[in-house]
């Protein structure tokens, strides 16, 4: 166990609805990661937040949206859903942003678009 | 940009050695991950490198050569546990608070009897 929490477990919903996935990283940890795993495409970086500012951002489409809170926890917004959204979305969490530090990786969100 | 290359798949005995190789090219270096990642899990933290050389952790150890850019993964004494993906990521030369690892497509280990 990683310490890192994600809601929900797996998630069905159908084509243009919205979903938020929801991340809670370890305790003390002020970063927060979200990466997208499709079977075709491996892990892909999406966005990376520290203390509730952007700080890096990958190949997010613009239907995609995060936010960090103040308490640290983290939701990502996917709308207008597509089939091809659908894939295992990881939340990871580090003590700060930058340097050699390791990424704790949460359970995931498996999402299913039908 | 960053181009990160692995073996698809690999296929290695119990008891054995394997040593995943990857290779990369980047625009800005600052260190090299290697994480386990069994099917429908998480992907689990194994070592990191930075400089170049050789980290050694239990079973496993990591390379790094920065000129050459490339990197292996040596499993030792391999266990049915092993049989798992393994993924290399790079992190950019950011600034700051910015942080962002790049991931291989994972080379799918397959430990046999």
């Amino acid at each position: 166990d990683s310490g890192v929490t994600q809601t929900p477990k797996h998630l069905i919903t159908a084509t243009g609805q919205r979903v938020t996935l929801r991340c809670s990283p370890r305790s003390g940890d002020l970063s927060v990661y979200w990466y997208q795993q499709s079977l075709d495409q491996g892990l892909q970086f999406l966005i990376q937040y520290y203390n509730g500012e952007e700080r890096a951002k990958g190949n997010i489409l613009e239907r995609f949206s995060a936010q960090q809170f103040p308490d640290l926890h983290s939701e990502l917004n996917l709308s207008s859903l597509e089939l091809g959204d659908s894939a295992l979305y990881f939340c990871a969490s580090s003590p700060l942003a930058g340097g050699g530090n390791e990424q704790f990786f949460g359970p995931g969100t498996r999402l299913t678009v039908l | 940009g960053q181009n990160i290359d692995q073996p698809t798949e690999m296929t290695a005995t119990e008891g054995a050695i394997v040593q995943i190789n990857c290779t990369y090219q980047t625009s800005g270096f600052n260190g090299l991950f290697w994480y386990q990642q069994h099917a429908g899990e998480a992907p689990t933290f194994l070592s990191y490198n930075v400089l170049d050389g050789l980290e050694e952790k239990g079973r496993f150890s990591s390379f790094l050569s920065r000129s050459k850019g490339y990197s292996y993964l040596l499993l030792k004494e391999l266990q049915m546990k092993d049989s798992a993906s393994y993924l290399c990521a790079v992190r950019a030369l950011n600034t700051g608070t910015a942080s962002k690892l790049t991931f291989g497509t994972g080379t799918r280990l397959q430990v046999t009897l």
